[in-house]
C-alpha cells in the first residue's frame, strides 16, 4: 500500500539556522500538506499546497516558513531561522480529490 | 472556525473491557469527521472517518463512531479493547470542501493487562 514518506526521522538543529524538512506523498495526490505537533500539545496545521502554490496558511506559517515542491515527487517545508520554539513532530500529508489526508511518520526537529 | 474538544487525555482500561472515547466538536458550516490513531513511535494512521451518509461508521479493527448532530458529537466506542489498541486517539475536523484538519488534543488509551 503506498504510503507518505518522511526524511529524516530526527533532526537535530542550532537556533538560528535553517532547515529543510522532506515529504514525499503518494503518487497520484493533489493536496499536500504540513501539520506540526508540539510536545504535549494537538496537532496544528501549518499549510495547504495545491496545483503549485499555497491554498491556505495558519497564522504559525509566517515569513521564517516556506514550502516547495521542487520536483515531481518531493514536497519540502524549509524554516529559515529556527527558533526554540519549533522544536516539534512535523508531519506531511496528501490526499487525491476526496476528503481522507494520508500522514507520514513524522520529523521530530530539536532546536537546541 | 471549528474547533474539536476530547475531554479524556488519559483513559485506562482493562483489557477486554469497553471503552469510549469522547469527542465534541464546534462548526457553523456542514463537517466532516475524523479519528486517527498514532501508535507509539509513528504517525497517525486514519481510523474512521464520516463524511455523510450512515452516521455510525466502523473500521476494520472493531473501534466504531457515531456521528450526532444535535450535539455535535463523534464519539469513538470499542465493545472489548486489546492491549495493541493502546495509542493516542485524535478527534478531528473539516468543513467539507475545505482543506486543513483541526484536531482535538488527544486521548492516550491505555489498556491494561
Amino acid at each position: 500500500e503506498p504510503e507518505v514518506t518522511q526524511t529524516p526521522s530526527h533532526q537535530v538543529t542550532q537556533m538560528g539556522q535553517e532547515v529543510i524538512l522532506r515529504c514525499v506523498p503518494i503518487s497520484n495526490h493533489l493536496y499536500f500538506y504540513w501539520y506540526r505537533q508540539i510536545l504535549g500539545q494537538k496537532v496544528e496545521f501549518l499549510v495547504s499546497f495545491y496545483n503549485n502554490e499555497i491554498s491556505e496558511k495558519s497564522e504559525i506559517f509566517d515569513d521564517q516558513f516556506s514550502v516547495e515542491r521542487p520536483d515531481g515527487s518531493n514536497f519540502t517545508l524549509k524554516i529559515r531561522s529556527t527558533k526554540l520554539e519549533d522544536s516539534a513532530m512535523y508531519f506531511c500529508a496528501s490526499k487525491t480529490d476526496t476528503d481522507t489526508q494520508y500522514f507520514g511518520p513524522g520529523t521530530r526537529l530539536t532546536v537546541l | 472556525a471549528q474547533s474539536v474538544t476530547q475531554l479524556d487525555s488519559q483513559v485506562p482500561v482493562f483489557e477486554e473491557a469497553p471503552v469510549e472515547l469522547r469527542c465534541n466538536y464546534s462548526s457553523s458550516v456542514s463537517v466532516y469527521l475524523f479519528w486517527y490513531v498514532q501508535y507509539p513511535n509513528q504517525g497517525l494512521q486514519l481510523l474512521l472517518k464520516y463524511l455523510s451518509g450512515s452516521t455510525l461508521v466502523e473500521s476494520i479493527n472493531g473501534f466504531e463512531a457515531e456521528f450526532n448532530k444535535s450535539q455535535t458529537s463523534f464519539h469513538l466506542r470499542k465493545p472489548s479493547v486489546h492491549i495493541s489498541d493502546t495509542a493516542e486517539y485524535f478527534c478531528a475536523v473539516s468543513e467539507t470542501g475545505a482543506n486543513n484538519l483541526f484536531f482535538g488534543t488527544g486521548t492516550r488509551l491505555t489498556v491494561i493487562p
